[in-house]
């Protein structure tokens, strides 16, 4: 079966502009995830959607982070503006059900100069 | 709120010897534990889960409830056994993911 995909895989920005991210989950999948990954850390849970509702986004910094997941299939996760500290990995999972194998992409390395 | 610590940011150990990857969690409910390995170049992978008791590469984990850990153990290392591990905590009904810090497993000759 194909995988997660996520694009793009490597953007460049300056401090204060904007970025998105793009993610298509494995078909039939409901819990969508988004974390970053900052160099030397796990990853950090920003927003997790069931099917195209958000269950947990505690973490999100919501001033400046946004995320949607359209029709329940395909997610974005938006920053604007960016800041330096914003360089990280940016991984998507997507999982079938609860407590179950999440399924990772490849991620977007985001280097914020 | 829920917590994973993985104490060691590097293991080095030797070819064949014995490896033990240490995890806790904290967390007031009933867990679901999981270890995933990221290989060099390679994404984010499932490598074991505590519900489903087996061994995976020859890696083996069990739950202590009381000790509220999680430790990946393997009685011989292999070179191929060398990457990222992440401990993983799933809670709640709604399946929340959350991750340690991760455990750089380093095999020499």
């Amino acid at each position: 079966e194909a995988g997660v995909a996520q694009s793009p895989r490597y953007k460049i920005i300056e401090k204060r502009q904007s970025v998105a991210f793009w993610c298509n989950p494995i078909s039939g999948h409901a819990t969508l995830y988004w974390y970053q990954q900052i160099l030397g850390q796990g990853p950090k849970l920003l927003i997790q959607f069931q099917n195209n509702g958000v269950v947990d986004d505690s973490q999100l910094p919501k001033d400046r982070f946004s995320a949607e997941r359209l029709k329940g299939v395909d997610s974005t996760l938006k920053i604007q503006p960016a800041k330096l500290e914003d360089s990280a990995v940016y991984l998507c999972a997507s999982s079938p059900g609860v407590a179950v194998e999440a399924f990772f992409g490849q991620g977007t390395r985001l280097t914020v100069v | 709120a829920q917590r994973v610590t993985q104490p060691e940011k590097l293991l080095s150990v030797f070819k064949g010897a014995p490896v033990e990857l240490k995890c806790n969690y904290s967390y007031s409910g009933s867990p679901e534990l999981f270890w995933y390995v990221q290989y060099s170049r390679q994404r984010l992978q499932l490598l074991l889960r505590h519900i489903s008791r087996e061994s995976i590469k020859g890696f083996t984990a069990d739950l202590n409830k009381g000790e509220t850990s999680f430790h990946l153990k393997k009685p011989f290392a292999q070179e191929e056994d060398s990457a990222m591990y992440y401990c993983a905590l799933h809670t709640g009904t709604a399946s929340k993911l959350t991750f340690g810090t991760g455990t750089r497993l380093q095999v020499t000759l």
